[in-house]
């Protein structure tokens, strides 16, 4: 079992704040790095899928960074409004299946 | 577009029966799908992959005939949970993808399953 952790678990922002969070997976074979967005009671949204080093994708005011030689990605969110309250899951991807962390979960403040 | 469909989203069934569980693509063909495993505070983690027509790959440690998945067509899939259990409860969610293997994957909401 690869093991893929996010940092922090939790957090709580107050709205308009910029906020950023971490994903560290196994350095070695990697293959890609998946984002998604999770709000309660709705289906996993994906967010990015990222591929090589140095990778940087942008999706509005969320936007994410890939270092797989040092294995982690980062995960912003710029002027965090209450509608991007949800869990954020990222999954270490192999071909065969997804290995996904525990989430960070959100919560901006209004 | 890619939309996943899950149903019940919630069920709660007494010691001993079994629960069957849908999960339907509905706007594109699943070539495999996946069924995961949800306990409090811990990471969605993978029981098994079906693709259409082929018997499912368990994941080590699930039980295939506690858990059984068929995938008979390309934009359905079940999982029948039999002889439910207390410990069975958890939260069980699926994935579809359109390619063979793991490249992608669109969620369906999930089932909350409750044995009593």
């Amino acid at each position: 079992i690869l093991n893929v952790e996010q940092s922090p678990q939790s957090l709580h922002v107050q709205e308009g704040d910029s906020t950023n969070f971490t994903c560290s997976f196994p350095s070695s074979n990697f293959y890609a790095l998946h984002w998604y967005r999770w709000e309660t009671a709705k289906s996993p949204e994906a967010l990015f899928v990222m591929t090589l080093n140095g990778d940087e994708k942008k999706k509005g005011r969320i936007s994410a960074t890939l270092n797989t030689k040092e294995g982690y990605s980062y995960l912003y969110i710029k002027g965090s409004q209450p509608e991007d309250s949800a869990t954020y899951l990222c999954a270490f991807g192999t071909g065969n299946q997804f290995y996904f962390g525990t989430g960070t979960s959100l919560t901006v403040i209004p | 577009g890619a939309v996943v469909s899950q149903h019940p989203s919630r069920v709660i069934c007494k010691s001993g029966t079994s629960v069957k569980i849908e999960c339907r693509s509905l706007d594109f063909q699943a070539t495999t799908m996946f069924w995961y495993r949800q306990f409090p505070k811990q990471s969605l983690m993978l029981m098994a992959t079906s693709n259409e027509g082929s018997k499912a790959t368990y994941e080590q440690g699930v039980e295939k005939d506690k858990f059984l998945i068929n995938h008979a067509s390309l934009t359905l899939s079940t999982l029948t949970v039999t002889s439910a259990h207390p410990e069975d409860s958890s939260f069980y969610i699926c994935s579809a993808s359109r390619l063979a293997g793991a490249y992608e994957q669109y969620f369906g909401p999930g089932t909350r399953l409750t044995v009593t």
